[in-house]
């Protein structure tokens, strides 16, 4: 199974400040997602980067994408109480199983 | 645009009874999903449906599950006896097609076997 693994497995910090999330894998990507899931709740899609990008942004979010080390980073700038939530990572690849890693939770305390 | 929709939204059975849970997608997507999430892992994938054909049910137990989707729309998914491990949420997604774009999952069955 092409499974990605977040790393690390817990993260806490302060509102106002920058969380950094990693995620590896092991195959050639078509493209790779992260998600963001609330405790109890389904998941959320944040952000997609393909495998011919390198950096994409969206609001307070920035993914970084290196092929050569097959690793992803999720960075959230100026953090909030309401982006404590779990973090996963998902790779699609060609005619692969898909499948999560274990996911980052991130605790943002007020 | 409607999310993709599932019930019930909780589920508590004994063990070696059946349930189902049913899942709509968002209109006009073509692929759906099945995910099992285990209490403090990430979700393990169950079936892909491309429309109403089946493209992986490799990790689904088809002891005990299965899952279908008619018409190409909804689809459920039945677990027939249920186990105190199948203990978990049950996630439906959706995505336009197979690849290239992101899935959007629904807000899951949460499944307790006592």
């Amino acid at each position: 199974s092409q499974q990605g693994e977040e790393d690390p497995q817990a993260l806490s910090i302060q509102e106002g400040e920058n969380a950094t999330m990693n995620c590896s894998y092991k195959t050639s990507i078509n493209n790779l997602q992260w998600y963001r899931q609330n405790s109890g709740r389904g998941l959320v899609h944040l952000i997609l980067i393909r495998s011919n990008e390198r950096e994409k942004h969206s609001g307070r979010l920035r993914v970084t994408l290196d092929t050569s080390k097959k690793s992803s980073s999720l960075l959230i700038t100026a953090s909030r109480a309401a982006d404590t939530a779990s973090y996963f990572c998902f790779q699609e690849t060609s005619g692969s199983r898909l499948t999560f890693g274990e996911g980052t939770q991130l605790t943002v305390n007020p | 645009e409607a999310g993709v929709a599932q019930s019930p939204r909780y589920k508590i059975i004994e063990k070696r009874q059946s349930v189902a849970f049913w899942c709509n997608p968002i209109s006009g997507h073509a692929t759906l999903y099945w995910y099992q999430q285990i209490l403090g892992q990430g979700p393990k994938l169950l079936i892909q449906f491309q429309n109403n054909g089946v493209v992986d049910d490799s990790q689904l137990p088809k002891d005990r599950f299965s899952a279908e989707r008619l018409k190409g729309v909804d689809s459920t998914l039945k677990i027939q006896p249920a186990k105190l491990e199948d203990s978990a949420v049950y996630l439906c997604a959706s995505s336009l097609n197979p690849t290239g774009n992101g899935y959007t999952f629904g807000s899951g069955t949460r499944l307790t076997v006592v």
